[in-house]
């Protein structure tokens, strides 16, 4: 079993749709991340958190919301999706400067 | 000018050449670096630390000159299966503090 799980997979919604996408490790890591990323474009930063009652707004927090429901979990929601928001999603888990990395959602938003 | 730089490639090497990437950073304060590997649509994966005095894992090498900015990823023997895209990571102060460049293609040919 894969340490960072991510689901789902892949998703396809329409404009103004609320999506949650959900993020769960086994590895025991108090640090979390969400990232997007987009063709032509590094990896970027939406939100992170620190444990469980830390949540800190990345480089383009807006339109996005995350909740830290345990050491183990930690969700993004689109609260009204939008057409920029289709990218490649990755969860992460941080121990000291190593980053691990969930498989991805691809979201598409319509 | 991006905080961290790579040549977008793509490199295409026949099998057993050696092939150098190279990666520049902006901020002279950045910390550590590391360099990733991330397959087609796949998440990335810690390919090795870069430390000042150079390291070597099997066939990778890598090393950072902080007077010019820039870390390098040597790979020597180049297989089939080292085709993929090399993402260059800088740390610049804290655990949220990082940037991810934007990758570079290598592309092994038989």
């Amino acid at each position: 079993d894969a340490d960072v799980t991510q689901t789902p997979r892949n998703r396809i919604t329409k404009t103004g749709k609320r999506i949650m996408l959900e993020c769960s490790q086994t590895k025991g890591h108090d640090r979390m991340y969400w990232y997007r990323q987009d063709p032509g474009l590094g990896l970027r930063l939406i939100y992170y958190s620190f444990d469980v009652k830390d949540i800190n707004k990345g480089e383009i927090s807006d339109g996005y919301s995350v909740s830290r429901q345990a050491q183990a979990k930690f969700s993004l929601s689109l609260e009204s999706a939008i057409p920029n928001q289709t990218a490649l999603y990755f969860c992460a888990t941080g121990l000291n400067e190593k980053l691990f990395f969930g498989s991805g959602t691809q979201l598409s938003v319509l | 000018r991006k905080e961290v730089e790579q040549d977008p490639g793509p490199f295409n090497v026949p099998e057993g050449a050696t092939v150098a990437f190279n990666c520049t950073y902006s901020n002279s304060a950045s910390q550590s670096f590391f360099w990733y590997r991330q397959d087609c649509r796949k998440e990335p994966k810690l390919l090795m630390s870069v430390y000042s005095s150079g390291n070597e894992d099997g066939r990778f090498t890598a090393q950072l000159n902080r007077a010019s900015q820039y870390i390098s990823l040597l790979i020597r023997d180049s297989k089939l299966s080292d085709s993929a895209t090399y993402l260059c990571v800088v740390h610049s102060g804290g655990y949220q503090k990082v940037t991810f460049g934007t990758g570079t293609k290598l592309q092994v040919i038989p």
